[in-house]
């Protein structure tokens, strides 16, 4: 099984501070990698797909990159509104489908 | 617009089984498949399993082979997931969400609550 590493697993950033996250799996997995964020008592939120793709109404402060093994999820200047949990989700691209979710990281306020 | 809505939240007791379900809508159902994913109270997203709406064809994580099935009722664009053997640490929230291949995930649905307490 593909494992997925996030680090760090707690952040603390102010507002407008540039922000990266990054998660490692554990053999190659191409571009097939999603962005989510979370808040408390809510689903996760799908900010990125594909490795880089941003997903439609996302503000553009929010970034990703890599491929193969290594990824990245920048936010560019810390808003209010982005204190929250980061994951990070390998899939594939064909059936039957399987996924693994990065430990998570908490972004805080400093 | 597209939409998942699962069921209430419940309250088992050790070794009892749970069967939560997930009803689609705005959408083709048959097109894509349902991935469940739970959440332990203050831990992260653990993926359990994935079934196509189309063939019904399944795939389940590992930890849960034996324990977990997941079946759709195309007739009224619903999807189940049934845990059988309960514990504790099985206590949860748990999320379905629309899954095709190939495509872009989601949405979820708004989770539901699965208390196991003797």
């Amino acid at each position: 099984d593909i494992q997925m590493t996030q680090s760090p697993s707690t952040l603390s950033a102010s507002v407008g501070d540039r922000v990266t996250i990054t998660c490692r799996a554990s053999q190659s997995i191409s571009s097939w990698l999603a962005w989510y964020q979370q808040k408390p008592g809510k689903a996760p939120k799908l900010l990125i797909y594909k490795a880089s793709s941003l997903e439609s109404g996302v503000p553009s402060r929010f970034s990703g990159s890599g491929s193969g093994t290594e990824f990245t999820l920048t936010i560019s200047s810390l808003q209010p509104d982005d204190f929250a949990t980061y994951y990070c989700q390998q899939y594939n691209s064909y059936s039957p489908l399987t996924w693994t979710f990065g430990q998570g990281t908490k972004v805080e306020i400093k | 617009q597209v939409q998942l809505v699962q069921s209430g939240a419940e309250v088992k007791k050790p070794g009892a089984s749970v069967k939560v379900s997930c009803k689609a809508s705005g959408y083709t159902f048959t097109s894509y498949g349902i991935s469940w994913v739970r959440q332990a109270p203050g831990q992260g997203l653990e993926w359990m399993g994935w079934i196509s709406a189309y063939n019904g064809n399944t795939n389940y994580a590992q930890k849960l082979q034996g324990r977990v099935t997941m079946t759709t009722d195309t007739s009224t664009s619903t999807a189940y997931m049934e845990l059988r053997s309960l514990r504790s640490d099985d206590t949860a929230v748990y999320y379905c969400v629309r899954a095709g291949v190939g495509v872009k995930y989601g949405p979820w649905g708004q989770g539901t609550l699965v208390t196991v307490s003797s």
